[in-house]
């Protein structure tokens, strides 16, 4: 049974850090490209970051480019999102996500952790 | 404001069609980009509903089903019944952007 089981979300001051993790598996991890999704209390969904199975290549939504870095440890089975300069913007649910297949492009997420609740406030 | 234009709310009774759409540009799903459906039942996490504009994920009902033309894409839901009132989320990727995108998500009630 594919599992994706995220951790590290809790309250956090204004300009603070926070590192996300998601504990994988069920699936070959290194295969797949993984993502964060968030959603705002009472909003809808945003993709926030994605890499590719081997970590090379990332990507970052503008709204977090520059203070989030996504990475993955494929040894342990475990993505990460370290949060820098957080904003009370960033208050959400993170989602790590896992695509469909291995295909190119941007597959879609067949599967999504539970989430961790990320609050930014003083 | 996402560049996918979901509406914020539909609506239906039991047994009826409804429909969802999921409008994008030339740079998104104009462009060619796939359009995937999720289902994001109150409180719990996204589900993949539809994926690659058409296809159904094993375990999904076929009373659910996606189209797109153009640049829109639609989510049909037949025979409505009242474990479908949930979010429902399009997503496809957008060139401008470099990204994924989500729409905005529109929230069935089932009447």
């Amino acid at each position: 049974e594919v599992r994706l089981v995220e951790s590290g979300g809790g309250l956090v001051q204004p300009g603070g850090s926070l590192r996300l993790s998601c504990g994988a598996s069920g699936f070959s991890f290194s295969t797949y490209a993984m993502s964060w999704v968030r959603q705002a209390p009472g909003k809808g969904l945003e993709w926030v970051s994605a890499i590719t199975g081997s970590g090379g290549t990332t990507n970052h939504a503008d709204s977090v480019k520059g203070r989030f870095t996504i990475s993955r440890d494929n040894f342990r089975n475990t993505l990460f999102l370290q949060m820098n300069s957080l904003r009370a913007e960033d208050t959400a649910v993170y989602y790590c996500a896992k695509v469909i297949d291995t295909s190119r492009g941007y597959r879609p997420f067949d599967c999504w952790g539970q989430g961790t609740l990320v609050t930014v406030s003083s | 404001q996402s560049v996918l234009t979901q509406p914020p709310s539909v609506s239906g009774a039991p047994g009826q069609r409804v429909t969802i759409s999921c409008i994008g540009g030339s740079s998104n799903i104009g462009a060619g980009f796939d359009v995937h459906w999720y289902q994001q039942l109150p409180g719990t996490v996204p589900k993949l509903l539809i994926f690659d504009n058409i296809n159904r994920p094993s375990g999904v009902p076929d009373r659910f089903s996606g189209s797109k033309s153009g640049t829109l894409a639609s989510l049909a839901i037949s025979g409505l019944q009242a474990e479908d009132e949930a979010d429902y989320y399009c997503q496809s990727a957008d060139n401008n952007l470099g990204s994924r995108v989500f729409g905005g998500g529109t929230k069935l009630t089932v009447l």
